[in-house]
This record gives C-alpha cells, sequence and structure tokens, in this order.
C-alpha cells in the first residue's frame, strides 16, 4: 500500500515564528487532506488538496502530485496551534473506495 | 448544520466484552468510514460503507464489523474484545458521491478502554 511519511515529527517553536511541515507519499493520489488534532483527539480539517496552493488566513498548504509530496506553511505561530498536524492520503488505485493513509504525524509546541 | 456525532464519547470494557459505537454522518452525506488511532500513531482505516455497502475493508481480524442504516447512519462492532483494542475510534462522512474524492469530514471519536 501507499507509505506516507511526515517531517520533522517534532518541532517546538517560539510564539510568533514561522514553521514549515513536509508529507511525502510513494504514489498518485487522489485526495490528500491536512488535519490539526487538538489535545481531545478532533481531527479538524485544514486543508482538501491533492494539488496546487490554498491558503486560509495564517496557514496555506501546497502539494506537488508529480513529486508526491505536500508542504503545509505555519505563518505568525500561536499557542493554539498547539498539536499534532497529520498529513493523509487517498491514492489515486483506491478510485471509488475513500480510505485514507495517514502518516505519522508532526506534534507542534508553540511556547508563549 | 451539526457535524459528525458519535456515541458514546467515551467506553470502558473488560476483556472478552462485545461493544458498538455509533456514528451519525454530516446531513446529505452518503459516505461513512471508521478508523482506529492507537496512542502516539495516525489513525487506521478500519471500514467504509457507501448506501449501506462496504467499499472497503481495512488489515483488521474479523472480530471487527459494520452496517449502515438507511438513515446513512453506522455502527462498528467488536466481539471478544483485547486489550489491544483500546484506541480512539473516529467516524467520518463525506459528499454523496463517496468515491475518495472529496473532504472527508471527522467526528470527535469514541475513546475505548479494555481492561
Amino acid at each position: 500500500g501507499i507509505q506516507v511519511e511526515q517531517s520533522p515529527p517534532d518541532l517546538i517553536l517560539q510564539e510568533g515564528a514561522n514553521s514549515t511541515l513536509r508529507c511525502n507519499f510513494s504514489d498518485s493520489v487522489n485526495n490528500l487532506q491536512w488535519f490539526h488534532q487538538n489535545p481531545w483527539g478532533q481531527l479538524i480539517n485544514l486543508f482538501y488538496i491533492p494539488s496546487g496552493t490554498k491558503q486560509n488566513g495564517r496557514l496555506s498548504a501546497t502539494t506537488v502530485a508529480t513529486e508526491r509530496y505536500s508542504l503545509l506553511y505555519i505563518s505568525s505561530s500561536q499557542t493554539t496551534d498547539s498539536g499534532v498536524y497529520f498529513c493523509a492520503v487517498g491514492p489515486s488505485s483506491n478510485f471509488g473506495n475513500e480510505k485514507l493513509t495517514f502518516g505519522t504525524g508532526t506534534r507542534l509546541t508553540i511556547i508563549p | 448544520d451539526a457535524g459528525v456525532t458519535q456515541s458514546p464519547t467515551h467506553l470502558i470494557k473488560t476483556r472478552g466484552q462485545h461493544v458498538t459505537l455509533r456514528c451519525s454522518p454530516i446531513s446529505g452525506h452518503k459516505s461513512v468510514s471508521w478508523y482506529q488511532q492507537v496512542l502516539g500513531q495516525g489513525p487506521q482505516f478500519i471500514f467504509q460503507y457507501y448506501e449501506k455497502e462496504e467499499r472497503g475493508r481495512g488489515n483488521f481480524p474479523d472480530r471487527f464489523s459494520a452496517r449502515q442504516f438507511p438513515n446513512y447512519s453506522s455502527e462498528l462492532n467488536v466481539n471478544a474484545l483485547l486489550l489491544g483494542d483500546s484506541a480512539l475510534y473516529l467516524c467520518a462522512s463525506s459528499s454523496p458521491l463517496g468515491i475518495g474524492t472529496d473532504t472527508q469530514y471527522f467526528g470527535p471519536g469514541t475513546r475505548l478502554t479494555v481492561l
């Protein structure tokens, strides 16, 4: 099956700093989503981005499908950005099936 | 509109027991998927149901089963519980197409502890 790798595994930043999280995947995809998991376990949708670039406030994401990677940018970090960020993909070979394969996540800690 | 809802929020069972978890999708969504998240790992796909039919199954034993009802809500059943079944169980729903090319929205999860 498809492999998803996220880096770095852990990131500790001062409030106000910028960060870049990376997601590499091993096969072509028809679905790629970024999630933020809060301390209570809720997975919050950030982006649906199988290709291209999107921005939402301080967050933006870019997926280069031909090179099989996606980047999540967080600017001017706030303490509320702390948590685990997951990349999840649905390979194009699964067309008709909604299985998402998740990476192992990046744990982001923002220090005041 | 309400998001994906799951019940119960927490559950404690003992080894060998059976458990039923419930999920209601976002209104208008016909696809429901179930995931298991063990502490420290990313969620793992268990099942997807669309229009009451199984569309996909992950690498889980036959002790795990699910079904979808005419109103598109779903149940996940786990028999003969093992300590290793302790996890956060997440339900996700997506748009009427359910073919894997749309955003999936997750519920708050059910935290199962097996003693």
